[in-house]
């Protein structure tokens, strides 16, 4: 019944790992989004995919890979880890890029050693 | 750009009427947020406004919206302590294709019995 879902909930790996967090939805939203929240709790956008289509690059390292396998779906890969990633990273989608109310995922707990 | 402010921390005694303010800058914004997040947890949705609206209430929560002055407060009637949480304020970005939100930092509700 989960509306939106990430996996996984906790991640804690060395600096230099690759690793991918997973979100799904099962709400049939057209648009997804990664946020990133800080040590602080800023919360600030990353992603955002419109029916398998990035629509919103912010200024994110080139080790961030957005991959929407279908609109479901829209997984973050993260390459050579460091120190500064370990974050809060959620996931979150609307019925269409327009429409304005966003269900959040529970959140992916990442920490880097 | 665009910037959504709030105050960082408040305190009421249960029982009391607590009363979270935030200013946010974009005058296109369309809709306007309020999230809440429980200590580990992720991001509920509490309640919106649309802009062209001043106030809407549900339950325990009214929102007021000063489109003039870009001033947004949420009043929670009657705090319990399970309204202590972290509310977040998020104001929806139109800027051609986008959609994302931009949120304010958070203001830390502390309920004392």
């Amino acid at each position: 019944d989960t509306a939106v879902s990430q996996t996984p909930k906790y991640l804690v790996t060395q600096m230099g790992n690759d690793k991918s967090i997973k979100c799904e939805q099962n709400l049939g939203h057209d648009t997804m989004y990664w946020y990133k929240q800080d040590s602080k709790k800023f919360l600030k956008i990353m992603f955002s995919y419109n029916n398998k289509e990035l629509i919103i690059n912010e200024t994110v390292p080139n080790r961030f890979s957005p991959k929407s396998p279908d609109k479901a779906h829209l997984n973050l890969h993260i390459n050579s880890l460091e120190l500064g990633d370990s974050a809060v990273y959620f996931c979150a989608s609307t019925a269409g890029r327009r429409q304005e109310t966003q269900y959040f995922g529970p959140g992916t707990r990442l920490l880097v050693l | 750009g665009e910037d959504v402010e709030q105050s960082l921390f408040l305190s009421v005694r249960e029982g009391d009427s607590s009363v979270i303010n935030c200013t946010y800058t974009d005058s296109s914004s369309t809709y306007l947020y309020w999230y809440k997040q429980e200590p580990g947890a992720g991001l509920q949705l509490l309640t919106y406004i649309f802009s062209n609206m001043d106030m809407k209430q549900d339950q325990r929560l009214t929102v007021l919206l000063n489109k003039k002055d870009k001033h947004l407060s949420l009043r929670i009637a009657d705090t319990q302590t399970g309204d202590s949480a972290i509310y977040f304020c998020a104001e929806s970005i139109h800027g051609g294709s986008q959609g994302n939100l931009i949120f304010g930092k958070g203001t830390k509700l502390s309920v004392k019995p």
